[in-house]
């Protein structure tokens, strides 16, 4: 069965503070990976993708890394502020036939403090 | 312009009553998702369109689950005689296509059974 596990389940980190989000999967094949963003309340965004090629991928303080071989990727977020606060979902594409199949982790939630 | 739209976004039902879920997605958007989302936990597929064509059915959980999209745009799910284990965030996706185009998420609907 594919699964994504994620880890921590939660984490509560200083504003200002380093932080690093865990995804392991066992999904195949694989075609791409994506990290999203929940604020309470509100829909999933998407913050990074990334493909079998593709190691390392930065959008702004975020920084997704992929080790296709052992799979797992990992998101780094530097210098949290407050709104960082959200669940960070990882989000494995696989193809099935002529079609593909999402597969959603439980999420990381993150409480970033004053 | 407008994002992936969903209405209401509060639903209490109680027990054995029907609910409709509205989704409007982004003009345009060909493929529309429904996920279920329980608490604390990430979203799971329900069903697939692409345009007014239900291409998968696969995660609708049992047949009171039902979900169309008549004109291709604005799509309902509708639960019939609804039970506790409903209780979830119903969100809503949708994308230009069916590849590697990224989904965009409406804030969902929460869905109380009691």
């Amino acid at each position: 069965k594919n699964q994504v596990e994620q880890s921590p389940q939660s984490l509560i980190i200083l504003e200002g503070k380093n932080c690093t989000l865990q995804c392991n999967y066992t999904v195949s094949p694989f075609s791409n990976l994506r990290w999203y963003k929940q604020d309470t309340g509100r829909g999933p965004v998407s913050l990074t993708i990334m493909t079998f090629s593709e190691n390392t991928k930065s959008n702004g303080r975020y920084t997704a890394t992929l080790d296709a071989d052992t799979k797992q990727s990992s998101l780094h977020i530097t210098a949290s502020q407050l709104s960082d606060s959200a669940s960070y979902i990882c989000v494995v594409r696989s193809v099935l036939g002529s079609g593909y199949a999402l597969n959603f982790g439980k999420g990381t939630s993150l409480l970033v403090t004053p | 312009g407008a994002g992936v739209s969903q209405s209401p976004r509060y639903k209490v039902a109680k027990r054995g009553q029907d609910v409709a879920l509205r989704c409007d997605p982004i003009s345009g958007h060909v493929s529309l998702f429904w996920y279920q989302q329980a608490l604390g936990q990430g979203p799971e597929f329900l069903t697939y369109f692409q345009n007014e064509a239900q291409l998968d059915k696969s995660g609708l959980p049992s047949d009171r689950f039902f979900a169309e999209r008549p004109e291709g745009s604005v799509s309902t799910l509708k639960i019939q005689r609804t039970q506790q284990e409903d209780s979830a965030v119903y969100l809503c996706a949708s994308s230009t296509g069916t590849g590697e185009h990224e989904q965009y998420f409406g804030p969902g609907t929460r869905l109380t059974v009691t």
